[in-house]
């Protein structure tokens, strides 16, 4: 079956770096997507990675590695409105995303 | 920017009542999907659909229906609400064969 795993809640500083991982188990692999979703708002697209290694893109950074079934999403020179849940998710066999239950990010002055 | 849009955005409305939710993309996608979120929780998908006369139920047990009789237009159904459907329906769509999601701006709705 399918199954992703994040941490429930991180909590960081205004400035500094944070990594959140993602693991994920899928019979078959068509990539891997992270999204951010601020409280009461709709999902918005950040990132999307099907191949190992890093993808940067300016504060954000995301890597993939598919033999671990491991992700993680990079934030740089944090801001006070990346304050938002990063959900990772994967597509199953039939294209459908699969979701993992978000990781709240707060971040502290 | 993506173009899809949901309506309405907040509803309160008595147990009982049908209700239907909107939503449309000008965006093209044959690709469209419903899902269920409770705050701070994960995304649940309850309903899906590859293109027109397509529709497909997703892996939460919904009392909910939809339709797809046009490409843009995928509008959830509530033939009977009870409170346990208070919640927030995000509508989201893609290009056939790609899965980047956009999503509308969802719908919270209440029932009392």
């Amino acid at each position: 079956g399918q199954n992703i795993d994040q941490p429930t809640e991180m909590t960081a500083t205004e400035g500094a770096i944070v990594q959140i991982n993602c693991t994920y188990q899928t019979s078959g692999f068509n990539g891997l997507f992270w999204y951010q979703q601020h409280a009461g708002e709709a999902p918005t697209f950040l990132s999307y990675n099907v191949l190992d290694g890093l993808e940067e893109k300016g504060r954000f950074s995301s890597f993939l590695s598919r033999s671990k079934g491991y992700s993680y999403l990079l934030l740089k020179e944090l801001q006070m409105k990346d304050s938002a849940s990063y959900l990772c998710a994967v597509p199953d066999s039939n294209y459908q995303l699969i979701w993992g239950a978000g990781t709240k990010l707060i971040i502290k002055p | 920017e993506a173009d899809i849009y949901q309506t309405p955005r907040y509803l309160v409305i008595g147990t009982g009542k049908k209700i239907t939710l909107e939503c449309s993309q000008t965006m093209g996608h044959d690709k469209m999907y419903w899902y269920q979120q409770d705050p701070g929780m994960e995304l649940h998908l309850i309903h899906y659909s590859y293109g027109v006369n397509s529709t497909e139920k997703g892996d939460l047990s919904s009392e909910s229906t939809v339709s797809r009789i046009r490409t843009e237009h995928f509008p959830l159904t509530l033939e009977s609400a009870r409170p346990s459907h208070t919640s927030q329906y995000l509508c989201a769509s893609s290009e056939a064969g790609e899965t980047e999601a956009f999503f509308g701006q969802g719908t919270r709705l209440t029932v009392v």
